[in-house]
């Protein structure tokens, strides 16, 4: 696979079970929070975000839980598909700033 | 919209060579940035700019030069290529806050 892969935290997963992938983030002044998906070979693609005054937000088959106590930010995707394999970035936004801090990643292995 | 389209898709260069990555957008976003993308390392900023005439360096500018002199296009130039430069490159786009990359320059550097 790509190469950006190499010494990411990796989860496997089969078909069908229900993925959690978790990010710790460090600033507590951020407050936008994004996870981005890539797959081997192409840029990272937005799946979804979520801003500090919100705790949870669902799209089409994943949620992202923000708890801002412990700085932790999570994705979850339902119903794992392989087309799901992918490398998973979160990424934080601090207030007033333009730019994004990104995550080293996790790959997501899912097993037909 | 084409998004945000990046050229060339793969460059190899020898050490102390010149070249500019091209990137460009269709969606009229004032903010726009360069990443490289090491195995382990995730995505790291290395210059960006909130408009058109302004740039800021990120986090590892260091051999790149940028320049942005319209709203569509932010090339990245390396002024004299090391082998520590071998790396995938990625312009992203941003209107609000969500960034939307390209599909990335793959460049190895002898």
């Amino acid at each position: 696979g790509e190469s950006v892969g190499l010494h990411l935290p990796t989860l496997s997963v089969q078909e069908g079970d229900n993925s959690i992938i978790n990010c710790a983030y460090s600033n507590s002044a951020s407050d936008y929070f994004i996870w981005y998906k890539q797959e081997s070979g192409k840029g990272p693609q937005f799946i979804i975000d979520i801003r500090s005054n919100m705790d949870k937000r669902q799209g089409q088959r994943v949620t992202v839980l923000l708890n801002k106590t412990v700085k932790h930010l999570s994705l979850q995707i339902a119903a794992t598909q392989p087309g799901d394999s992918a490398v998973y970035f979160c990424a934080e936004k601090e207030s007033g700033y333009s730019t994004l801090t990104f995550g080293k990643g996790t790959m997501l292995l899912v097993s037909p | 919209n084409a998004g945000v389209t990046q050229t060339p898709k793969f460059q190899v260069l020898k050490t102390g060579q010149s070249m500019t990555l091209q990137c460009a957008q269709d969606m009229n976003h004032e903010y726009m940035s360069w990443y490289r993308q090491d195995p382990g390392m995730g995505l790291r900023l290395i210059h960006y700019s909130v408009g058109a005439g302004i740039t800021d360096q990120g986090e590892v500018p260091n051999g790149y030069n940028v320049s942005r002199s319209t709203t569509e296009d932010f090339p990245l130039r390396l002024l004299s290529a090391a082998p520590s430069q071998t790396s995938v490159y990625f312009c992203a786009s941003s209107l609000g806050g969500t960034q939307y990359f390209g599909p990335g320059t793959r460049l190895t550097v002898l």
